[in-house]
């Protein structure tokens, strides 16, 4: 069985600073795992993976995500938010055993608000 | 790039009806899945599929039926529609078992159901 959690409903960060949106995952096997981000009225848009090989992952948009074994985390990080970078965003992971279809299981998402 | 359409954006049936909705894709990609998304849940898997003809149920499919009778086209079924089926169903697809593919996403059909 696979899972994912997202800790925080919210994020809140102010323009320029920061920014990391959290996921941890659980997996009976080694991870894949993926960020994506879904603005107002829209589907789902790809962000980034992480397959295997270095652990800092970048992606669209400026994000990059670590991908940390031991803590089996898989945080989303920006060094600068942007007003334009608020949206939900949801983490999902895939377990490499799992052999169902690119079947993934999704996070509850967090809602990433960033003030000017 | 990579298109899935789905043919509602916004759609209001009655209790009782069947309902039915569609999603296309255009990247030739083997496997299509359909979610719910409803506040405070995220996205909740109802079926997928890996082939045409070939489905399996996901989280929740009781109420829900599908139909793959071409590569390109995967169709959500509410046999008899009930207002807990009211929410935003989402169409996602993918290419090949290829486990490291994301997924492609439609823009949503926001379901009403009176």
């Amino acid at each position: 069985a696979q899972s994912v959690a997202q800790p925080e409903d919210q994020v809140n960060v102010a323009e320029g600073n920061p920014l990391t949106v959290k996921c941890t995952y659980s997996v009976s096997g080694n991870p894949y795992l993926f960020w994506y981000v879904q603005y107002p009225n829209r589907g789902l848009q790809f962000l980034l993976k992480y397959i295997t090989g270095d652990n800092l992952v970048k992606g669209s948009y400026g994000f990059e995500a670590e991908f940390n074994k031991s803590q089996t985390s898989f945080h989303l990080k920006k060094p600068s938010a942007l007003v334009s970078d608020s949206a939900l965003y949801f983490c999902a992971v895939r377990d490499i055993k799992d052999t169902n279809a690119g079947k993934s299981t999704f996070g509850d998402g967090t809602t990433l608000t960033v003030k000017p | 790039d990579v298109k899935v359409t789905q043919s509602s954006r916004y759609l209001v049936k009655r209790t009782g009806e069947k309902v039915f909705l569609e999603c296309v894709q255009d990247m030739d990609h083997e496997n299509m899945f359909w979610y719910r998304q409803d506040p405070g849940l995220g996205l909740r898997l109802i079926y997928f599929s890996y082939d045409v003809k070939m489905k399996e149920k996901g989280d929740i499919p009781e109420g829900y039926s599908v139909s793959r009778e071409k590569k390109e086209r995967f169709s959500l079924i509410l046999e008899s529609a009930s207002t807990n089926q009211t929410s935003m169903y989402l169409c996602a697809s993918s290419l090949d078992r290829g486990e490291y593919q994301p997924q492609h996403f439609g823009d949503g059909t926001r379901l009403s159901i009176l």
